[in-house]
């Protein structure tokens, strides 16, 4: 398996632009996850999704953050209107209930909001 | 407070050293806890899990948990310089690995 696929691997934007932010999870994973690594406030946990539905979205940030996962081999995490406080690096990860003591973390996506 | 604490670091320890890294918690709940490398640039990576009180070795990885103290740790031995890389701690008050609280990290340098 090619491992959880994150695109795009970079996004520069503007302020008041709309971002979506795109995951492939590892086929057969059935949670995936969505944080983000800033260094003030190191890695955050966003919102999770189980079996496709989201469970937990305590950790977004406000209402400009929405995510969606229509199926279970992709997840969008969208930004609207996006603001520099905004710029961080955005991980998804995956993990299957079978064996859910490992998470894997794509390569994540470097968003820079100017 | 932070719900979980690491020393930022750096912490610098010469090639073939034991490094100590260690990690703190807030919530007595909590049932699993995590070790994750992260170098430079890249996504984190586990290392290990642990659960029970008491240590858990895998190779040159040893993780230590003493829930009593919320205390967790883990022993680097014999350092490489390919082990240098921000350690995270990630706290968990179930078993599911995603579901995490992250410390900040230690960011580890081993000196050749």
């Amino acid at each position: 398996d090619a491992g959880v696929i994150q695109s795009p691997r970079h996004e520069v934007t503007e302020m008041g632009q709309e971002v979506t932010l795109r995951c492939k999870p590892i086929s057969g994973h059935d949670y995936l996850f969505w944080y983000r690594q800033t260094m003030m406030r190191g890695l955050e946990l966003l919102i999770y999704f189980n079996n496709n539905v989201p469970i937990d979205d305590s950790g977004m940030p406000e209402d400009r953050f929405s995510a969606k996962m229509p199926n279970a081999s992709f997840s969008t995490l969208k930004i609207q209107p996006s603001e520099p406080r905004d710029s961080a690096v955005y991980f998804c990860a995956s993990s299957s209930s079978d064996k859910n003591t490992e998470a894997f973390f794509g390569q994540g996506t470097r968003l820079t909001v100017v | 407070q932070k719900e979980v604490e690491q020393n930022s670091g750096p912490l610098s320890v010469p090639e073939g050293a034991i490094a100590s890294l260690n990690c703190t918690y807030s919530d007595r709940g909590s049932q699993s806890f995590f070790w994750y490398r992260q170098y430079s640039g890249k996504s984190p990576e586990l290392i290990m899990f642990i659960y029970s009180n008491g240590d858990k070795e895998d190779g040159r990885f040893t993780a230590q948990l003493n829930k009593a103290s919320q205390y967790v740790s883990l022993l680097i031995r014999d350092s490489q310089p390919s082990d240098s890389a921000t350690y995270l701690c990630a706290v968990n008050e179930g078993t599911n690995a995603g579901k995490s609280t992250f410390g900040d990290g230690t960011t580890l340098t081993v000196k050749p």
